[in-house]
C-alpha cells in the first residue's frame, strides 16, 4: 500500500458526460501527478499539481482540468466523455515539486458506454 | 526533448534462465526509475538510480546506470514465475518531469 488513495475505483458512464476522479497524496507530500493508462497509449503524465498550484502539463485534453485543494487531495475532472477517454487513471504523489520517486494510488478505471 | 526506448518491449522466458531488459535514453539525465506493474494493478518503485555508476539489487533483480551512455538496464537472475509483470523505466528530464519508456511485458514460464 502506497498511501496514496483514490475514488471511486471503477466508473462507467456514458459518452458526453461527466466525470471527477478524487486523489488524496501520501502523509506529507505536496506534489500530485495524474496519468492515463490505456491500451493503446502507454502511460500518458496529464498534469501535476505541487502545494497548490500547477507545477507542469503535459499531454492534458482541454476537456479535462484539474485542482489541487488546501488539504492537497486533487480532483482531476473529465467532461464531455468520449469513447476514447476509457482508461485506467492513476493519481501519484511525492514529497517535492520535483519528480523525485513517485508514489502511485491504486487508479480508477473509467469506462465510457 | 528528452525520449525514451525500452526494449524489449514483450519478453517471454523461461524460469531459471536470465535476462535484461534495456532502457536508453536520448538526452543527459542522472535520475532514473524502475517500476513494475501487475495486470490491472497500480505502480510499484522498484529502484532509484541517482548517480552515475548506481547500482541497486533487490532478491533477483538487478538494476544499473550509465549516464555516458544514456543506458539503465534491468537485469533479471533465474528467473522466477512470481517475476511476470509489466517493467517501466522513468528518466528525470530537465524540468524534473518524468518521460516514460513504453514498458516491457515480462511473461515467466515455469
Amino acid at each position: 500500500d502506497s498511501g496514496v488513495t483514490q475514488t471511486p475505483k471503477h466508473l462507467i458512464t456514458a459518452t458526453g458526460q461527466r466525470v471527477t476522479l478524487r486523489c488524496s497524496p501520501r502523509s506529507g507530500d505536496l506534489s500530485v501527478y495524474w496519468y492515463q493508462q490505456s491500451l493503446d497509449q502507454g502511460l500518458q503524465f496529464l498534469i501535476q499539481y505541487y502545494n497548490g498550484e500547477e507545477r507542469a502539463k503535459g499531454n492534458i485534453l482541454e476537456r479535462f482540468s484539474a485542482q489541487q485543494f488546501p488539504d492537497l487531495h486533487s480532483e482531476l475532472n473529465l467532461s464531455s466523455l468520449e469513447l476514447g477517454d476509457s482508461a485506467l487513471y492513476f493519481c501519484a504523489s511525492s514529497p517535492l515539486g520535483s519528480s523525485y520517486e513517485q508514489y502511485f494510488g491504486p487508479g480508477t478505471r473509467l469506462t465510457v458506454t | 526533448e528528452l525520449k525514451v526506448e525500452q526494449n524489449p518491449l514483450f519478453l517471454s522466458m523461461q524460469e531459471g534462465k536470465n535476462y535484461t531488459i534495456y532502457c536508453n535514453y536520448s538526452t543527459t539525465s542522472d535520475r532514473l526509475y524502475w517500476y513494475r506493474q501487475d495486470p490491472g494493478k497500480s505502480l510499484e518503485s522498484l529502484f532509484v538510480l541517482l548517480s552515475n555508476g548506481a547500482v541497486k539489487q533487490e532478491g533477483r533483480l538487478m538494476a544499473s546506470l550509465d549516464t555516458k551512455a544514456r543506458l539503465s538496464t534491468l537485469h533479471i537472475t533465474a528467473a522466477v514465475h512470481d517475476l511476470s509483470a509489466t517493467y517501466f523505466c522513468a528518466v528525470e528530464d530537465s524540468n524534473y518531469q518524468l518521460i516514460w519508456g513504453a514498458g516491457t511485458k515480462l511473461i515467466i514460464k515455469p
